[in-house]
């Protein structure tokens, strides 16, 4: 399987811990978004990568929230200190860095519930 | 400031005749347009785009249509199925900076047997 994909698929946590998502894209897209959806609306732009550089932070980003894709392969998305209001799927998606290739594919998703 | 909507959150279709999405948008930067598929418990699954400098953009069942004066699109599937069924959401990116995406809020289409 060559697609997206993201582990795990599920997350329960209790309020107050961290946790860590992890993001495969698929091989040699450059680009890297992470995405956050909750019940009856779209998803919603979080962060995205080129290589190994985050270019772009939505304000939905709190400090609480950290990204990284240290050798500009994998990402991890990281929540400290949940709270409630972070329980939501979890979208990454990849594409090429090619000008005018524009459409993004997305893995599985993560669903986070902070209890 | 939500500047992609799908105004419709649901849809109910007989299957074989035509569904008809729609999505509004009002950022005019806005230069691709894409439709995502979405079942539950799954991330979404792209369908469709289309480019700002046409018009029309057809793939086997599914055409995007684009009207730029009225910054609207929509998404026509013939004949519809059931295997259609799901949430359908609409995107918008700009090229520069970094081509997020923009989502609409989503459409539920039913297409009964």
């Amino acid at each position: 399987d060559t697609g997206v994909s993201q582990n795990p698929r599920h997350k329960i946590t209790k309020r107050g811990q961290n946790v860590t998502f992890r993001c495969d894209p698929i091989s040699e897209h450059n680009r890297l978004y992470w995405y956050r959806q909750t019940l009856g609306q779209g998803p919603e732009f979080l962060t995205y990568f080129q290589n190994e550089a985050q270019l772009e932070k939505s304000r939905l980003l709190s400090d609480r929230f950290s990204a990284e894709r240290p050798k500009g392969s994998f990402s991890t998305l990281e929540i400290q200190r949940t709270e409630q209001g972070d329980s939501a799927m979890y979208l990454c998606a990849s594409r090429p860095g090619t000008s005018g290739v524009e459409t993004q594919y997305f893995g599985p998703g993560t669903r986070l519930l902070v209890l | 400031d939500q500047q992609v909507k799908q105004n419709s959150p649901s849809l109910s279709v007989q299957e074989g005749r035509i569904s008809i999405l729609n999505c509004d948008y009002t950022n005019s930067m806005f230069d691709y347009f894409l439709w995502y598929k979405k079942y539950p418990a799954e991330g979404p699954t792209f369908l469709i785009s289309i480019s700002s400098i046409k018009d029309k953009n057809e793939d086997g069942r599914f055409t995007v249509f684009l009207n730029k004066s009225a910054k609207h699109l929509s998404l026509h599937i013939v004949p519809s199925q059931p295997g259609d069924s799901a949430v359908y959401f609409c995107a918008a990116s700009a090229l520069s900076p970094g081509g997020k995406l923009i989502f609409g809020q989503g459409t539920e289409l039913s297409v009964k047997p």
